[in-house]
């Protein structure tokens, strides 16, 4: 089957600092979304990816899908503490709305 | 925003009892997804359906049923409650063409002791 791997896990970090996380995958795939889950809420979609070497800003929030169409990255400028929370990303194959998502990276934020 | 909203919020129930959660959407979107979400395994889909009446497996199905009578409403059914469904579970919907991200519900937190 299809492995996606989220990377890292869990990141302890200085409010300020920069953030970077990133999914790879096994196969290619045509989309990828990344999402933003608060403590006891459902996961919101934060950015869309729809090809190749797509780099694509939402305030302090920077993707890109990746020119091999097997990963894709996320980076989270000067972080705050409203950053916390788990980061998904997913993707979807050709021909298929439906989305497989990785294990999440959890971000906390020391003030 | 209530597009999507599930129910109960929180539920406890006892091992072997029947269990239903409802997700009702006022977007109109065609397809619905069931998923639960555990500590490790992030989320992962239990059924899903893209229209009325037309329903299929994801990857966790065993143990859950899914009914779609109407666009508006998803219900998944633990026919028999057992603790590893102890879980998180979201609800989510999507339209089609080019912006199909999900959106999700708040969330049932279930706990079967």
């Amino acid at each position: 089957g299809q492995q996606l791997n989220q990377s890292p896990q869990s990141m302890f970090i200085q409010e300020g600092e920069d953030v970077s996380m990133n999914c790879t995958s096994s196969s290619i795939f045509n989309t990828w979304l990344w999402y933003k889950q608060d403590p006891g809420e459902g996961p919101v979609l934060l950015i869309a990816l729809y090809k190749a070497g797509e780099l694509t800003s939402n305030g302090r929030l920077t993707a890109q899908f990746g020119i091999t169409r097997k990963d894709s990255f996320l980076n989270i400028s000067a972080s705050i503490p409203s950053d916390v929370g788990i980061y998904f990303c997913s993707y979807s194959g050709a021909g298929s709305y439906q989305l497989t998502f990785g294990k999440g990276t959890k971000l906390s934020v020391i003030p | 925003d209530a597009g999507i909203t599930q129910s109960p919020r929180h539920k406890v129930t006892e091992t072997g009892t029947p269990v239903t959660l409802r997700c009702h959407q006022t977007e109109n979107h065609r397809y619905m997804y069931w998923y639960r979400q555990d500590p490790g395994h992030g989320l992962r889909l239990i059924h899903y359906s893209y229209g009325v009446k037309d329903t299929d497996k994801g990857e966790v199905s065993d143990g859950y049923s899914v009914s779609r009578s109407k666009t508006e409403d998803f219900l998944l059914t633990l026919e028999s409650a057992t603790s590893s469904q102890t879980s998180v579970y979201f609800c989510a919907i999507s339209g089609t063409g080019k912006n199909y991200g999900y959106t999700f519900g708040s969330g049932t937190r279930l706990t079967v002791v």
